[in-house]
């Protein structure tokens, strides 16, 4: 089966910096995504890490250990644009499994 | 095209009719996903193309539920005899080789 976690909802000040983790528990592992989406948008791309360790993209960081089933996704210097849902997908052979998502809300 | 599309955008429904939602993946792209999203909560995948052929259909919730592809191109979600509970974004996904998933904007499907 697949268990994929992370928070619901995440508020932070525009300027600051926030993490999104993600664990996970599944039947077979080739690979971690993050997804960026927008209320009524179709998801987008952000990262995608199959090693462990940290892929660093602008202001966007993905982390994983696959050792703790763990993810986490850093974003700096939090813009109002940043506002959106962020997804993290397991990729087991062809399929992505996803967590819930978490809602970051960018206060000014 | 440069993405995928999905149409329509939205549809509402009367319960008990059928409907069908079309996607347009990538020109090129032979893996296709569909997925749905309930208000609030996470992608819940559906069935996986590969080619025209679709080797798992293990996410139809039930068989009101079908789907095909042809041509390896366009793919058509049916559903029939519509449920309330079926309300949801329906999202079509494509991808060359199993890497890299584009997502479609979806349909939002309102069944009244």
């Amino acid at each position: 089966g697949q268990n994929i976690d992370q928070p619901t909802e995440m508020t932070a000040t525009e300027g600051a910096i926030v993490q999104i983790n993600c664990t996970y528990q599944t039947s077979g592992f080739n690979g971690l995504f993050w997804y960026q989406q927008h209320a009524g948008e179709a998801p987008t791309f952000l990262s995608y890490n199959v090693l462990d360790g940290l892929e660093e993209k602008g202001r966007f960081s993905s982390f994983l250990s696959r050792s703790k089933g763990y993810s986490y996704l850093l974003l700096k210097e939090l813009q109002m644009k940043d506002s959106a849902s962020y997804l993290c997908a397991v990729k087991n052979d062809y399929k992505l499994s996803f967590g819930a998502g978490t809602t970051v809300t960018v206060r000014a | 095209g440069a993405g995928v599309s999905q149409s329509p955008s939205n549809k509402v429904t009367e319960k008990g009719k059928d409907v069908e939602l079309r996607c347009d993946p990538i020109s090129g792209h032979t893996a296709l996903y569909w997925y749905r999203q309930r208000l609030g909560q996470g992608l819940e995948f559906l069935i996986y193309f590969q080619g025209n052929s679709a080797p798992d259909k293990s996410g139809l919730p039930s068989d009101r539920f079908s789907a095909e592809r042809t041509g390896e191109s366009v793919s058509t979600l049916t559903i029939q005899r519509t449920q309330q509970e079926d309300s949801a974004v329906y999202l079509c996904a494509s991808s060359l080789q199993n890497y890299g998933y584009t997502f479609g904007s979806g349909t939002r499907l309102t069944v009244v």
